[in-house]
């Protein structure tokens, strides 16, 4: 069982440059996200998906797409990277509240952006 | 809207003395709360949690967090620290009912020896 796992661990990109961050899950959860974390800011989530085919957004999702085919996989595209958008991101599953689950979500590793 | 703060940003303490990590939360329905781990270069881990009952809840290594609904507070507490809780804590909220956790801005523990 490996859990949340994320691809790649390390990114560097150049202003303008676009690319997808991978995040997959195999605990059969509902419930996806993905977080950027930054220095004394804690974890925004950016944009969420209860389910295959069915996205919403967060707090801060400007600047970033989405999309849920299955319910393993949900990657973070990055449409034209910004400085801005320098970060550590985390993925993270879990039951949809609501479903009898435990609520808690389970993190990948992250990945560590560094847009130039 | 929800919102969580945590009143601390860095809290140090030598090893084996207690600690409070304080975190304090708003919201207008009910909810569920949260105390996540994250150790150096590594993803969150969750430490405890508050759904309902009991409103004192423990984790295996020694913490514990006290849900108070009048105070709006879910702060985490440990008698005696060591070395290896070094990390930083993080405080979040969910709506009961709802699909958006919120998340404090973290409280970096350094134990010193």
């Amino acid at each position: 069982n490996a859990g949340v796992t994320q691809t790649p661990k390390f990114q560097v990109l150049k202003t303008g440059q676009s690319m997808t961050l991978q995040c997959a899950q195999d605990m059969n959860h509902e419930y996806m996200s993905w977080y950027r974390q930054d220095p004394g800011m804690g974890l925004r989530l950016i944009h969420y998906s209860v389910g295959a085919g069915i996205t919403d957004q967060g707090e801060v999702p400007n600047g970033y797409n989405v999309s849920r085919s299955t319910t393993e996989d949900f990657p973070l595209r990055l449409l034209s990277a910004a400085p801005s958008q320098t970060s550590v991101y985390f993925c993270a599953s879990s039951y949809a509240p609501g479903t009898g689950g435990s609520y808690e979500q389970y993190f990948g590793p992250g990945t560590r952006l560094t847009v130039t | 809207a929800q919102s969580v703060t945590q009143l601390d940003s860095q809290v140090p303490v030598f090893e084996e003395a207690p600690v409070e990590l304080r975190c304090n939360y708003s919201s207008s329905v009910s909810v569920y709360l949260f105390w996540y781990v994250q150790y150096p270069n590594q993803g969150l881990q969750l430490l405890l949690k508050y759904l309902s009952g009991s409103t004192l809840v423990e984790s295996i290594n020694g913490f514990e967090a006290e849900f108070n609904k009048s105070q709006t507070s879910f702060h985490l507490r440990k008698p005696s620290v060591h070395i290896s809780d070094t990390a930083e804590y993080f405080c979040a909220v969910l709506n009961t009912g709802g699909f958006k956790t919120i998340f404090g801005a973290g409280t970096r523990l350094f134990v010193k020896a």
